[in-house]
């Protein structure tokens, strides 16, 4: 079945780059998309790209796509206090219909 | 426009009781998925609403868990008998159509605890 991996953690320092980095297994994947999840609210969609597309960028945040190796990442440049939330990479499932969903990169910024 | 309504954002409940949370989706949205998010276990999808039918009620948990959709637009899920493990947010999306190109649009969820 599909599967969506992340790594859980990242910290950076306010005004550096982040990279949150995802991995999905179905190859068949259309759209990809990126969720961010403040405490106690619920997924709010960043951004989302279309698998014949190898970067998208909109404003701070640029999505690297790259489909050989079925990886996927979130570029978010100066970064700020204001972006330390959970960032969620999801895949549609195989009928086309619901997400299928990375645990979650937890991204802590410290000023 | 309003986006995505849950009710309540919280419930507290005893084990054995019976819950019902309740969605209202954006106006015109077709589709509406319920997602359980648990501690250290990531967002769990649930079940995935068409208009009124449930083409998809795969990740239901068990036969105590239930979901209906009226009208084409509000949802509720119940769950009898509930246990302390059902424990989570209860998290209701919508999108414009079931299909690839339609982002789905959060409620900020219910936190359900189950003393």
């Amino acid at each position: 079945g599909e599967d969506v991996e992340q790594s859980l953690f990242l910290s950076v320092r306010e005004g550096d780059s982040s990279v949150i980095n995802c991995t999905y297994t179905d190859s068949s994947s259309t759209y990809l998309y990126w969720y961010k999840q403040e405490p106690g609210a619920g997924l709010q969609l960043l951004t989302y790209i279309f698998s014949n597309m190898d970067m998208k960028q909109d404003q701070r945040l640029t999505v690297l796509l790259n489909k050989k190796d079925k990886h996927l990442s979130l570029r978010i440049a100066d970064t700020q206090t204001g972006d330390s939330a959970i960032y969620f990479c999801a895949e549609r499932d195989q009928a086309g219909t619901a997400l299928i969903f990375g645990k979650g990169t937890t991204l802590s910024v410290s000023s | 426009g309003a986006g995505v309504s849950q009710s309540p954002s919280n419930k507290v409940t005893e084990k054995g009781k019976d819950v019902e949370l309740r969605c209202d989706p954006i106006s015109g949205h077709t589709a509406l998925y319920w997602y359980r998010q648990s501690l250290g276990q990531g967002l769990e999808f649930l079940i995935y609403f068409q208009g009124n039918s449930a083409p998809d009620k795969s990740g239901l948990p068990s036969d105590r868990f239930s979901a209906e959709r009226t009208g084409g637009s509000v949802s509720t899920l119940t769950i009898q008998r509930t246990q302390q493990e059902d424990s989570a947010v209860y998290l209701c999306a919508s999108s414009l159509q079931g299909n690839y190109n339609s982002p789905l649009h959060f409620g900020n969820g219910t936190r359900l605890t189950v003393t």
